[in-house]
């Protein structure tokens, strides 16, 4: 079994909707981060967590809410889907003592129309 | 802000091609650099990584060293495969300690084809 699982992998929603992105991890990590990738801007960090408690918005978290359930659950909501949040998601995580070495979920393509 | 420039892709060898992907920095302080790959249809992950200047990171065949004076840190493979294609990501973040420790600043990713 995969060591961090995303739902849906895949999802197409209309604008205005609200959707939740869901992402759990088996590897006993306290650091859970949301990215978003659009082609050719690379990974761009939407939201990250410490551990439950310490939740820090990142360089575009305009539009986005995040909830740590747990230590091994950290989730993404977009309250009113616009179509410029089509992208893919990847939900990562890692340990404090070494938080470069992150390790990816498989990603989710949302599609607003 | 921190900020990671690659070269612009993507990049078309033949197998057992030499590679070469730039990546260049701007950060205060002194960084960590890392190099991700992202195989088709697959999450991140960690490549290669160097913490200080002149420390040379290496993994299946891959290369980078900290070139702290042309703040560079260029991704090489003397003899790239076909399973090789895939997108290389070059990073940075803040060294353990700072505020920003585990943020990881991403390039904007370069696509590699290996032809047969």
């Amino acid at each position: 079994d995969a060591d961090v699982t995303q739902t849906p992998r895949n999802r197409i929603t209309k604008t205005g909707k609200r959707i939740m992105l869901e992402c759990s991890q088996t590897k006993g990590h306290d650091r859970m981060y949301w990215y978003r990738q659009d082609p050719g801007l690379g990974l761009r960090l939407i939201y990250y967590s410490f551990d439950v408690k310490d939740i820090n918005k990142g360089e575009i978290s305009d539009g986005y809410s995040v909830s740590r359930q747990a230590q091994a659950k950290f989730s993404l909501s977009l309250e009113s889907a616009i179509p410029n949040q089509t992208a893919l998601y990847f939900c990562a995580t890692s340990e404090s003592g070494t938080a470069y070495e992150q390790y990816f979920g498989p990603g989710t393509r949302l599609t607003v129309t | 802000g921190d900020s990671v420039t690659q070269m612009e892709g993507p990049v078309t060898l033949s197998e057992e091609a030499f590679l070469t992907i730039n990546c260049t920095y701007t950060a205060t302080g002194y960084p960590s650099l890392f190099w991700y790959v992202q195989y088709p249809g697959e999450g991140l992950q960690l490549l290669l990584k160097a913490t200080k200047a002149d420390d040379k990171g290496s993994n299946k065949g891959f290369e980078a060293t900290y070139r702290k004076e042309t703040t560079s840190f260029h991704l090489e493979k003397g003899s790239v495969q076909v399973s090789d294609s895939a997108v290389y990501f070059c990073a940075l973040t803040a060294n353990a300690g700072g505020t920003s420790y585990g943020k990881l600043t991403f390039g904007q990713g370069t696509i590699l084809t290996v032809h047969p």
